[in-house]
């Protein structure tokens, strides 16, 4: 079936380093993806969304990108901090639903 | 904080027990929608509420049933609760309309069924 997921279940940076997290998709119908991090213990929170009809969009130290060819989105975190620590979650969403699907999680580990 | 309140934070339920999981969604937003999140995976979407009404289900038994109250409030019940169904239930609020309308989160209320 068509899914969301991610490339790399693991991931360490040193602090303010640059970070980059990956995600497949293969549902070509999807018109709308979001990042969210979740600690530990808490709930999924928003970092930054991104709509078909885009390629990149800007957050404060957060960039997404959008690559509808090959399928792949991206979360860029710039000067990584030990707060980003956390489970990165890539979800997709189909405007025919009101569903998001998400992959299973990458874990973001700042190394001092 | 994302305006999204669940309650209880957390449970323990003994196997065919039924729970009830409420969640009150930011204001304005007039879309719930309830997500099942087992330790070490993504969350997996159960049902979405509009207006009321259930509005899209996942593959979820029938066993998971909603509600969602005129102020837009929610309520999860699982009947015949399993060991499988331990998991952290959260609860997501939207504001209802073309695809792009942030969904936020709620903390998430953590079952555990013994």
């Amino acid at each position: 079936g068509e899914s969301v997921g991610l490339h790399l279940p693991t991931l360490s940076v040193q602090e303010g380093d640059n970070s980059i997290i990956n995600c497949a998709y293969s549902n070509s119908a999807s018109d709308y993806f979001i990042w969210y991090k979740q600690e530990s213990g808490k709930g999924p929170q928003f970092i930054i969304d991104i709509r078909s009809n885009m390629d990149k969009r800007q957050g404060q130290r957060v960039t997404v990108l959008l690559n509808k060819t090959v399928k792949h989105l991206s979360l860029q975190i710039a000067a990584t901090q030990p707060g980003d620590s956390a489970v990165y979650f890539c979800a997709e969403n189909k405007s025919s639903a009101r569903q998001l699907t998400f992959g299973s999680g990458t874990q973001l580990t700042v190394l001092p | 904080e994302t305006g999204v309140t669940q309650s209880p934070t957390h449970l323990i339920k003994t196997r065919g027990q039924q729970v009830t999981l409420r969640c009150s969604s930011q204001s304005g937003h007039n879309t719930v929608s309830w997500y099942q999140q087992a330790l070490g995976q993504g969350p997996q979407f159960i049902f979405q509420y509009y207006r009321e009404e259930e509005n899209g289900r996942g593959n979820f038994p029938p066993r998971f049933s909603g509600l969602q109250f005129p102020n837009y409030s929610s309520e999860l019940n699982v009947n015949a609760l399993e060991l499988d169904d331990s998991a952290l239930y959260l609860c997501a609020s939207s504001l209802a309309g073309p695809a792009g309308n942030t969904i936020y989160f709620g903390e998430g209320s953590w079952l555990t069924v013994v």
